[in-house]
């Protein structure tokens, strides 16, 4: 699996209390990706890193904020959980953007996340 | 949308048949990308083909790529019980996103 870790891999939260994931990574890869997998959406970007405290918006980003202070550690926050974020979270690496061609994904194993 | 639409939505088979996944989507690329994911689990990468490329092969998976018809087309050949998952096609246009479709379910009967 890349060396990519999750935490936790399971969690339930009732509506409107805070919730941090994390991601952890052994490969020194740059980029870190954050993405959300529902049912008939497929995978859809939430945030991505291209580097240690640089970090960006994707297509989903309302409701979430991320971190990242070493390049190991890659951490998802929602500030506010509701139910709409109910969800599998996965967090994805890529080592390098140097050329037009991106390298491909790798993923960890995801959090199952359920707002109540 | 950008994303990458994958068809059929669900493909049953049984075991030694080829599964043909398409995936088509609708704006320029740099390259596109086929993953697998197995229940509960992660995408793993198969292939990433570039959008100079026709074909790449990786040992029972074929990819083609037509950049003029902006459509992609996976194939297994000779199916086993194992490729049973659920198969995905990714855009890059440029930069640091990777566009996801819906994906498409393969179901290999024993």
């Amino acid at each position: 699996d890349a060396g990519i870790t999750q935490s936790p891999r399971h969690k339930v939260t009732e509506t409107g209390t805070p919730v941090t994931l994390r991601c952890h990574q052994t490969e020194n890869h740059r980029y870190m990706y954050w993405y959300r997998q529902d049912p008939g959406h497929g995978l859809r970007l939430i945030h991505y890193s291209y580097g240690v405290k640089d970090t960006d918006k994707g297509e989903v980003s309302d409701g979430y904020s991320v971190s990242r202070s070493k390049t190991e550690d890659f951490l998802l926050t929602l500030e506010s959980a509701t139910s709409s974020q109910t969800s599998v979270y996965f967090c994805a690496i890529s080592e390098s953007m140097r050329s037009s061609y991106n390298s491909p994904l790798h993923f960890g194993n995801g959090t199952r996340l359920t707002v109540t | 949308s950008q994303q990458g639409e994958e068809d059929p939505q669900a493909l049953s088979i049984q075991e030694g048949e080829n599964a043909t996944m398409n995936c088509s989507y609708k704006t320029s690329i740099n390259n596109l990308q086929w993953y697998r994911q197995n229940s509960g689990r992660g995408l793993v990468h198969l292939i990433l083909i570039r959008s100079n490329e026709r074909e790449k092969h990786s040992g029972r998976l074929r990819v083609t790529l037509d950049t003029s018809k902006k459509s992609s087309s996976l194939l297994i050949t000779a199916s086993r019980a194992a490729d049973t998952a659920s198969y995905f096609c990714a855009i890059n246009t440029g930069g640091f996103k990777t566009i996801f479709g819906a994906g498409t379910r393969l179901f290999v009967k024993a």
